[in-house]
């Protein structure tokens, strides 16, 4: 069974920092590339960032790029979002998304993690 | 950026009834060389991560029931569930997924039970 669990969500001040991270199991993880979409509360769905299977290329939405880093380790099975300079239009949970091979759309998502920015 | 527009926003159906959401593209999502829609459709239900439904706008995922079902091509698609169901209340988006990123989602459309 496929099985991606979020974490390092939280509460952060703005212009703060957070990594989040997803352990991927139930799967080859090596093979699929993966995305981070996001969802501010009550909101609809926002994509955030992707990563081809090994790494060789990543995405941005222009929302976030130049203050995340997305970026994987195949040998730990996990994805990871480095976010930088957080602004309050951040806020929303954060989930991470499997990506078939050589195709685009989420296949299968985690339960996702709740970023609150806020003073 | 492709734009994707859904209509309605939200709609309401009796059980055992249609259920029809459009999504329009601001631009074409057809690739010609192998005649597919870059178009994918997605359940949220609430208080739950989304789940892909549909894919290549027609293509049902793994263990989807046969009453969802994705038609279109272009810029306009249609997600017909065709006999509307209690545990089907939830936002549907679309999704397109063409070329380079944004991969852009549609504003979504809540369904409800009339």
């Amino acid at each position: 069974e496929v099985q991606l669990v979020e974490s390092g969500g939280g509460l952060v001040k703005p212009g703060g920092s957070l990594r989040l991270s997803c352990a991927a199991s139930g799967f080859t993880f090596s093979t699929y590339g993966m995305n981070w979409v996001r969802q501010a509360p009550g909101k609809g769905l926002e994509w955030v960032s992707s990563i081809t299977s090994g790494s060789s290329d990543t995405y941005y939405a222009d929302s976030v790029k130049g203050r995340f880093t997305i970026s994987r380790d195949n040998s730990k099975n996990s994805l990871y979002l480095q976010m930088n300079n957080l602004r309050d239009e951040d806020t929303a949970v954060y989930y991470c998304a499997r990506v078939p091979p050589e195709l685009r759309y989420s296949d299968s998502w985690g339960q996702g993690t709740l970023v609150t920015v806020s003073s | 950026d492709i734009v994707m527009t859904q209509s309605p926003d939200s709609l309401a159906v009796s059980l055992g009834e249609r259920a029809t959401i459009n999504c329009k593209s601001s631009q074409s999502v057809l690739n010609s060389p192998n005649n597919k829609n870059y178009l994918a459709w997605y359940q949220q239900k609430p208080g739950q991560s989304p789940k892909l439904l549909i894919y290549w706008a027609s293509t049902r995922e793994s263990g989807v029931p046969a009453r969802f079902s994705g038609s279109g091509s272009g810029t306009d698609f249609t997600l017909t569930i065709s006999s509307l169901q209690a545990e089907d209340v939830a936002v549907y988006y679309c999704q397109q997924y063409y070329s380079t990123p944004p991969w852009t989602f549609g504003q979504g459309t809540r369904v409800e039970i009339k």
